[in-house]
């Protein structure tokens, strides 16, 4: 059964610098998705990576893949407040996606 | 287009009570799935459809929770009677390939 676990849990980032979120997998998941959830609020689809080495960047994030270390990246660039949020990554097939515990994002001025 | 649909959007029940909830998938999407996400958690797959069809129950918690999709498109999660740590947001999504949509889920208390 996949897991996946996601590092760190929280993370208070300053305005301005640069972080990047670990998600690890367990076993073998033909996908791997980035959401954002706001406070009360339902998961919002950021990125979704298909193949080894995939990179995908949108505005001050970016995402990557490499199927072989079972591993994605969440790399923030210059965090601004409006990033603060929880990011959750999930991985798993056509048939099942299983997410991991999420990371809580917090800018701080 | 138009997003997937839940309701009701927050729902108070006493312990033993049942409850329904409703989710109206993004048109045209085959698979739809029931998450329940307890507070500061990551959403949890309770149920998978394909269609009609139950194609991934595993973690349904079967004595109280039963959930059908009877003509491929709605779907309706029941819990009977409710507990105390039934307490969470039920979240539905569906999906017709790579990308899996989200509905702004139903919260569930239960006192």
């Amino acid at each position: 059964e996949l897991k996946v676990e996601q590092n760190p849990l929280f993370l208070s980032m300053q305005e301005g610098k640069n972080y990047t979120i670990y998600c690890n997998y367990s076993t073998t998941s033909d996908r791997l998705y980035w959401y954002r959830q706001d406070p009360g609020k339902s998961l919002e689809s950021l990125f979704v990576l298909l193949s080894n080495g995939a990179v995908k960047q949108e505005g001050r994030l970016m995402a990557s893949l490499d199927t072989k270390a079972r591993l994605s990246t969440l790399h923030i660039t210059a965090a601004v407040h409006d990033l603060s949020a929880t990011y959750f990554c999930g991985g798993g097939t056509a048939s099942k996606l299983t997410f991991g515990t999420g990371t809580r994002l917090q800018v701080t001025l | 287009e138009a997003g997937v649909a839940q309701s009701p959007r927050y729902k108070i029940i006493e312990k033993r009570q049942s409850v329904a909830f409703w989710c109206n998938p993004i048109s045209g999407h085959a698979t739809l799935y029931w998450y329940q996400q307890i507070l500061g958690q990551g959403p949890k797959l309770l149920i998978q459809f394909q269609n009609n069809g139950v194609v991934d129950d595993s973690q349904l918690p079967k004595d109280r929770f039963s959930a059908e999709r009877l003509k491929g498109v709605d779907s309706t999660l029941k819990i009977q009677p409710a507990k105390l740590e039934d307490s969470a947001v039920y979240l539905c999504a569906s999906t017709q390939g790579t990308e899996a949509f989200f509905g702004q889920g139903t919260r569930l208390t239960v006192v």
